[in-house]
């Protein structure tokens, strides 16, 4: 099955500064690759995802870019702010015979200081 | 819309006790998901249903059991509960079977088993 990898575990920045979280997966497969933000004791919400037929994609202060080849993804953050504290996760998916399961990172803890 | 409800919020069981955890969703999704939330290891897939009379086992399904009772609603139940099975646990839904659409999730239950 998918296997996907997510660093850093935790990540501190300071306010105004970019923040990048990296994520591999194995399954080549995989076509699909969302990014969740998960605020303390709230249930995880979708931020900005990409297919695998971009390379990247970006939305206001967020991005995130795709290497197939590679098999990893990124998300950036530029001009962090406090609100954007948070556990992100990334996932892998794909549709077909996986019925659009999504297999998840472990998450990271980002934590912006004013 | 309400989206994507469960209930309870909160549940503390004895060990060997049996509970259903009940999700619902009114967005007229295909696709519903069971996942559990423990530190530093991420979204875990327990059960899914791809459509309404399909269920299938995820990541971790072991000591779990589902009802795709109708379109809308998706149980999840623990019929012997163990300490091991203390977590956060969040139902999700997305549009389209088969396909890797935006899944949405609940708002949790934490539930404790002593």
């Amino acid at each position: 099955g998918e296997n996907v990898e997510q660093h850093p575990s935790t990540l501190s920045v300071q306010e105004g500064d970019s923040a990048v979280i990296k994520c591999t997966y194995s399954d080549s497969a995989s076509n699909y690759f969302p990014w969740y933000k998960q605020e303390l004791g709230k249930r995880p919400q979708l931020i900005i995802d990409i297919r695998s037929n971009v390379g990247e994609k970006k939305d206001q202060r967020i991005a995130v870019t795709l290497n197939k080849t590679a098999k990893h993804f990124s998300l950036h953050i530029t001009e962090t702010q406090p609100e954007d504290s948070a556990v992100y996760f990334c996932a892998a998916g794909a549709g077909g015979t996986s019925y659009g399961k999504l297999t998840f990172g472990q998450g990271t803890i980002l934590t912006v200081h004013p | 819309n309400a989206g994507v409800t469960q209930t309870p919020k909160f549940q503390v069981l004895k060990t060997g006790q049996s509970m259903t955890l009940q999700c619902a969703q009114d967005m007229n999704h295909n696709s519903m998901y069971w996942y559990r939330q423990d530190p530093g290891m991420g979204l875990r897939l327990i059960y899914y249903s791809a459509s309404e009379g399909t269920t299938d086992k995820g990541e971790v399904p072991n000591g779990y059991n589902v009802s795709r009772l109708n379109k809308r609603e998706f149980s999840l139940r623990l019929e012997s509960a163990a300490p091991s099975q203390t977590s956060v646990y969040f139902c999700a839904s997305s549009e389209r079977a088969g396909h890797t659409d935006t899944q949405y999730f609940g708002p949790g239950t934490r539930l404790t088993v002593l």
